[in-house]
């Protein structure tokens, strides 16, 4: 079975231009999560969507958004990017927080994110 | 709020060391679920373990073993006959209700050389 799958593996930006990260789920998962690891500054929350709903969200400005899909796929989408957006964006994924099933979340390769 | 304190941050063995990871958490909620991730070189984060907040049975898988104190706060891990494999870094996570946020500690490098 597929894991969780995030593309593109690497990213390389200037300041002020927009970027478009994605993430496919484990087959089964309806719930995506995005984290950001900065150096430095470990790993941080940044959103959590649910049967396509935004369910939850970090403490991260606007210009970081983002969608799930139909198909439970996910975009994360950050704007105006700043120097200190360069981290790795990692992507996982869960069962349904209504499933009642285990909620651990899965994590896929991660993003890359230079930005220059 | 929540917090986890991971206060090792960085350890290093010899191959066959046995190694303790420690972790402390804070919650205000009396249901929450502990978990135990690895980061290896390529960077993604492999799960460990979860361990729901009602249920302190200690956990042995192979040579890992976990150890929950809900007296003190603490779900420590510990690595048995460490192997080179076992190189990277650990972090240790706490989500306060079910398909919520994981809120992560700093992590704790581990080096184990042969």
């Amino acid at each position: 079975e597929a894991g969780v799958t995030q593309s593109p593996t690497h990213l390389i930006k200037t300041r002020g231009q927009q970027v478009t990260l994605r993430c496919s789920p484990i087959s089964g998962h309806t719930s995506v999560y995005w984290y950001q690891q900065a150096l430095g500054l470990g790993l941080q929350f940044l959103l959590w969507y649910d049967e396509g709903e935004e369910r939850n969200r970090g403490n991260f400005p606007p210009r970081f958004s983002g969608r799930q899909f139909p198909n439970y796929s996910s975009e994360l989408n950050v704007n105006a990017l700043e120097l200190e957006d360069s981290a790795l964006y990692l992507c996982a994924s869960s069962l349904a927080m209504t499933s009642g099933g285990d909620n651990e979340q899965f994590f896929g390769p991660g993003t890359r994110l230079t930005v220059l | 709020a929540q917090k986890v304190t991971q206060a090792q941050t960085e350890i290093s063995v010899v191959e066959k060391e046995d190694v303790t990871l420690d972790c402390v958490y804070e919650t205000r909620d009396t249901t929450y679920y502990l978990f135990w991730y690895k980061q290896p070189p390529s960077g993604e984060l492999v799960f460990l373990i979860r361990r729901n907040s009602f249920d302190e049975q200690n956990e042995i898988s192979g040579r890992y073993s976990w150890n929950f104190q809900k007296s003190t706060s603490s779900f420590n891990f510990t690595i048995t006959a460490s192997q080179v494999v076992d190189s990277a870094v650990y972090f240790c996570a706490l989500s306060e209700r079910r398909g919520n946020k994981l809120v992560f500690g700093a992590g704790t490098i581990l080096r184990v050389k042969s």
